[in-house]
């Protein structure tokens, strides 16, 4: 089976600017869970979708938001860029939105914000 | 709640053991462990799902003691390829998103 792949894996914006980075989960996975990584904050819960609707949401302000497909795939949007979202975004799936089942990373989307 | 990690960094000798520690201030349905190598994504590396118990594979092992709402992995015999930040997700209730420790991180030398 393939692993969770992510789009771009690179993106250098500039602030005020907004950005979409796309998610594939495993094949089979509906839940998808977004996650913030910085040096300073580890990582930080964004968002999970399950079955294209917002489950969870983590303490980020509204310009970060997302959206599942009926395929499963995400999507995350950041607008009005700051130079504090400078990050390595982490998308993950899991086959259920339960606790107990493995929850698998993709590679990351490496956002710089100038 | 953020689940706390101990300690934050470690440095070992090849050969030497370890045990990262991490506890939640709540209940705990499970707990889910990565290793994350720099500029890499975290690797699954096991899950515990009850009290009590107790996994591994290789020589890399870990325990869930519920009552104390904490986990632990250990690594012996630690080797080269260990190196990286290790993290402990924890999930505390059955439906809920997995919430993070701020990681350990692990640098084993020659």
């Amino acid at each position: 089976k393939a692993g969770v792949t992510q789009t771009p894996r690179y993106l250098i914006k500039t602030r005020g600017q907004q950005v979409t980075l796309s998610c594939s989960p495993i094949s089979g996975h509906r839940s998808v869970s977004w996650y913030q990584q910085t040096p300073g904050q580890g990582l930080q819960f964004l968002f999970e979708y399950f079955s294209e609707t917002q489950r969870n949401k983590g303490n980020f302000p509204g310009r970060f938001s997302g959206r599942q497909f009926s395929n499963s795939r995400s999507e995350m949007n950041v607008s009005t860029l700051e130079l504090g979202d400078s990050a390595l975004y982490l998308c993950a799936s899991r086959y259920r939105q339960v606790s107990t089942d493995t929850q698998y990373f993709g590679p990351g989307t490496r956002l710089t914000v100038l | 709640q953020q689940p706390v990690q101990s300690p934050q960094a470690v440095i070992l000798r090849e050969g030497e053991d370890a045990v990262i520690n991490c506890s939640s201030s709540k209940a705990l349905y499970s707990v889910h462990w990565y290793r994350q190598k720099h500029g890499e994504a975290p690797v699954f590396l096991m899950i515990l799902l009850k009290g009590g118990e107790q996994k591994g594979h290789d020589k890399i092992s870990a325990s869930f003691n519920e009552k104390k709402q904490q986990s632990s992995l250990y690594l012996t015999a630690s080797q080269l390829s260990y190196s990286g930040t290790y993290f402990c997700g924890t999930g505390n209730n059955a439906g809920n998103m997995l919430t993070f420790g701020g990681g350990t991180r692990l640098m084993v030398k020659p």
